[in-house]
């Protein structure tokens, strides 16, 4: 019954590689985002997606593509994969609107690229 | 742009004792929410206590409160009878119309014995 779920914990991959991040919410939140955590633990947003579509898209290289099939999953797909993409990758999901209780997280993926 | 900033890496406080973690955030909205986060080794983001930018009253959830000073743009986290379990990465939070939540750089808060 995990609120946020996303898969795989740990992902190990070669440079150059393609590679995706799955996330699911069984919250009914309308809104999904993915979230970067680097190496000095700073937590920086990627995308965000409002009842399937693109609500914020920060300065992230165009090999990183989001899709979200339904409210319910927003995927991260990263293509030829750098050293630099190392780092922990959350999912987060929230209600909109006035009464913002926050974000609920996954649990991370520790994404390394080797 | 709207900023948040944790001025203190790092902190130390003995078991027992309170401790008190500081956030300044920048901002030109009215109305905002604030928030802080724990993320323990587990490396799991768990949401401590919320503040609603439109209300005096600080907010408390058990043994952690905070101290919102709206004027100031100040929004620091006290944890009273800290515990071993408290050990953790903290992260002040942000909350804005654009549904963008901006997090400080965190302070790692280690318990001592």
């Amino acid at each position: 019954d995990t609120a946020v779920s996303q898969t795989p914990k740990y992902l190990v991959t070669q440079m150059g590689n393609d590679k995706s991040i799955k996330c699911e919410q069984n919250l009914g939140h309308d809104t999904m985002y993915w979230y970067k955590q680097d190496s000095k633990k700073f937590l920086k947003i990627m995308f965000s997606y409002n009842n399937k579509e693109l609500i914020i898209n920060e300065t992230v290289p165009n090999r990183f593509s989001p899709k979200s099939p339904d409210k319910a999953h927003l995927n991260l797909h990263i293509n030829s994969l750098e050293l630099g993409d190392s780092a922990v990758y959350f999912c987060a999901s929230s209600h909109t609107g006035a009464e913002n209780y926050g974000y609920t997280f996954g649990s991370g993926t520790r994404l390394t690229v080797v | 742009a709207q900023t948040v900033t944790q001025s203190q890496p790092e902190m130390s406080v003995q078991e027992a004792e309170t401790v008190t973690l500081s956030c300044t955030y920048d901002t030109s909205e009215s109305d905002y929410y604030l928030f802080w986060y724990k993320q323990p080794p587990s490396r799991q983001m768990i949401l401590v206590i919320r503040q609603e930018a439109y209300k005096q009253q600080n907010a408390t959830e058990n043994r952690f409160s905070v101290n919102f000073q709206k004027a100031a743009k100040s929004f620091s986290l006290k944890i009273s009878d800290s515990q071993l379990g408290d050990a953790a990465m903290y992260f002040c939070a942000s909350h804005h119309r654009d549904d963008k939540i901006i997090f400080g750089k965190g302070t790692r808060l280690h318990i001592l014995p």
